[in-house]
């Protein structure tokens, strides 16, 4: 299965608010209830953001939003704080398979 | 409190043997089925491959399917990725994931260990 496509980059100032799309196809992004994002800091473990497309783990601020449009997912920041400079990875279930995108570097300019 | 810790990192030469752990604590090791992670230098996150704790039923992606070996030990709520031969290319940070749902091989990554870091370099 081919990964999904993330975006390498996006930047925001402190306030804004940004989206990151991840693309797939209709084998995975397109098909299942099953895609999620997870936020990674520099030399750390992922952390789960968003799972089954919108839902937000107990925990995560409710600046972090996810939605999907046929095969494409998309995670939105909005009211940009420095401490969401990290890098963002989505991933979706692919039959029996999971997919990651190639991750999307966020800059807090 | 859930933990999932795994083993130090190592540096091995090529075509030696590596095995490495993943120790759940603080839950129902047999109810959650443990997903490894590979995150190769400056690059993204891909699944290796998952592993039911409770009967040792396991999955691999087809990249990774005949490269590696995922088990369990029940006994010890450990979870284990080993190579019988490693290559230079299999330099990366390797990462355990807890399914956050109960006996579902379908689920969000909720836990995470801190990463092992494996270098292999003659």
């Amino acid at each position: 299965q081919s990964a999904l496509t993330q975006p390498a980059s996006v930047s925001g100032s402190p306030g804004q608010s940004i989206t990151i799309s991840c693309t797939g196809s209709s084998s995975d992004v397109g098909s299942y209830n099953l895609v999620s994002w997870y936020q990674q800091h520099p030399g750390k473990a992922p952390k789960l953001m968003i799972y089954e497309v919108t839902k937000r783990p107990s925990g995560v601020s409710n600046r972090f939003s996810g939605s999907r449009s046929g095969n494409t997912a998309s995670l939105t920041i909005s009211g940009l704080q420095a401490e969401d400079e990290a890098d963002y990875h989505c991933c979706s279930y692919a039959g029996v398979h999971v997919v990651f995108g190639g991750g999307t570097k966020l800059t807090v300019l | 409190e859930v933990q999932l810790v795994q083993s130090g990192a190592e540096v091995k030469k090529p075509g030696e043997s590596l095995r490495i752990s993943c120790k759940g604590s603080g839950y129902s090791f047999t109810s959650h089925w443990i997903t490894w992670v590979r995150q190769m230098p400056g690059k993204g996150l891909e699944c290796i491959g998952r592993i039911d704790p409770s009967d040792s039923y396991t999955n691999y992606s087809p990249s990774f399917q005949g490269h590696v070996t995922i088990s369990a030990d029940k006994s010890s709520s450990t979870a284990y990725l080993q190579w019988s031969s490693l290559k230079a290319s299999d330099t990366a940070m390797y990462y355990c994931a807890r399914h956050a749902y109960d006996s579902s091989a379908y689920s969000p990554f909720d836990y995470w260990g801190q990463g092992t870091l494996v270098t292999v370099s003659s």
